[in-house]
């Protein structure tokens, strides 16, 4: 069964510092969310993308925050200068439509 | 804003017996109301939906249902079993690209 995939699993890095996390959709899906879970709380949407751009974000997804879909496979997101109320858990999702969405087992990352 | 309550937060149940976990939402424009099911360490999964225009779903011991009159949705597990234990999310569909989580129910079954 096609899983969504995420790389990688863990991060660590210094506040300031430039993260990419990457994900692999599900091959035949079209829209593409990135969410994320602080440690013990609940999933917050960050940001969905569909048709090759943002077709929507929330208060949370600032300046900070960029998303791609650099090729046919990866989609990407990308926090230019940590904080360290960024360290959360990330997870990316896929879907078909705009409603079921299949999750990612979800990046780890650590600001320190 | 839109918002999605979940209760209860805990909850622990002997094997076998059923659990239960409500959700409400305040957005009456929400149509599709998913349930996710996250072990530790791993992603949420995806484990029975409903929409709006029904009122109950069922799949093997567990079971949605929805009055959208008082914005109310539950999840039914019956014949709880040790692999049912973990964190429960529900979800609601707000439109546009959105879905709102719950905060989550920690569901232990005690064997």
């Amino acid at each position: 069964e096609p899983e969504v995939t995420q790389t990688p699993s863990h991060q660590v890095t210094q506040m300031g510092q430039e993260v990419i996390l990457r994900c692999v959709p599900i091959s035949n899906h079209l829209y593409f969310y990135w969410y994320r879970q602080i440690l013990g709380q609940k999933v917050e949407f960050l940001v969905s993308f569909y048709n090759n751009e943002i077709s929507e974000k929330s208060e949370i997804f600032d300046d900070q925050f960029s998303v791609e879909r650099p090729d046919g496979s990866n989609f990407t997101l990308k926090i230019r200068s940590t904080k360290l109320e960024d360290s959360a858990m990330y997870f990316c999702a896929s879907g078909t439509g705009q409603e079921t969405q299949y999750f990612g087992p979800g990046t780890r990352l650590l600001v320190l | 804003g839109e918002n999605v309550e979940q209760h209860p937060s805990t909850l622990s149940v002997q094997e076998g017996d059923s659990a239960v976990i409500k959700c409400t939402y305040s957005d009456s424009a929400s149509n599709y109301f998913p349930w996710y099911k996250q072990e530790l360490g791993k992603g949420p999964q995806l484990i029975i939906d409903i929409r709006s225009n029904v009122g109950e779903k069922k799949d093997q011991r567990i079971a949605v249902t929805l009055n959208k009159t008082a914005k109310h949705f539950s999840l039914h597990i019956t014949e709880t079993q040790p692999e049912d234990s973990a964190v429960y999310f529900c979800a609601a569909f707000t439109g546009g690209f959105k879905t709102i989580f719950g905060a989550g129910t920690r569901l232990f079954v005690k064997a």
